[in-house]
């Protein structure tokens, strides 16, 4: 079944410790997706890609970094994390196949606290 | 940039009721809209999407409208269940990123 996955859930960490959080879709998709969500609070974008090798940053400033190196995978890394880091990740993807209908999917989520 | 606005931020209303969630935008440059639903602790569930050249979309007891022009949305729930409880989003594509709102907190009170 096409689907988008997230690990961990869950996460809680110390200060200045190294994480990723993995982002993995079933579908093919080329352009996918980080967003950070506080809570009650809009998503904003933290780092788009549009297919293998190519990744940008969003509109809101984040100190952690992304790769994609394969279709399928999309993973989001906080070198050192902080406690202003505590939020929720949420990761989508969608297709660019030049159709019209491009509907973004989301993954579950990984909710982080960094203590 | 684009603004996306959601009215109202909460709403409550009884099962059976039918009610209407509004989102706003403020450039019309568009390529489509989508709905989707949350729930508390989890992530999005696309609903509907509209494309810019569309007026509507159904699926089952949801319907949403797009009036471009005036940068408006709207999502239509038909016989609302508690079921239906969630925080409704909508998000707009303007080619290279969406613009979410902040959400309505729908509660439907059995």
């Amino acid at each position: 079944e096409a689907d988008i996955y997230q690990t961990p859930r869950y996460l809680v960490i110390g200060t200045g410790k190294k994480i990723t959080l993995e982002c993995s879709q079933t579908m093919g998709h080329d352009k996918m997706y980080w967003y950070q969500q506080d809570p009650g609070m809009e998503l904003h974008l933290i780092h788009y890609s549009y297919g293998v090798n190519s990744t940008e940053k969003g509109d809101l400033s984040s100190e952690s970094t992304v790769s994609r190196i394969r279709t399928e995978h999309f993973p989001l890394t906080l070198e050192s994390a902080r406690p202003s880091h505590t939020s929720q990740y949420l990761c989508a993807s969608r297709t660019s196949d030049g159709s019209s209908y491009n509907e973004q999917f989301f993954g579950p989520g990984t909710r982080l606290t960094v203590l | 940039k684009q603004e996306v606005t959601q009215i109202p931020a909460a709403l409550s209303v009884p099962e059976g009721e039918n009610l209407v969630l509004n989102c706003s935008f403020t450039d019309s440059a568009i390529y489509n809209l989508q709905w989707f639903r949350q729930d508390p602790g989890k992530g999005l569930t696309s609903l509907l999407l509209i494309q810019s050249s569309q007026r509507e979309q159904t699926s089952g007891r949801l319907n949403a409208s797009l009036d471009k022009s005036s940068g408006r949305s709207t999502l239509y729930i038909a016989a609302s269940q508690p079921g239906d409880s969630a925080t409704y989003l909508c998000a707009v594509n303007t080619g290279n990123q969406f613009y979410f709102g902040t959400g309505t907190s729908l509660t439907v009170i059995p």
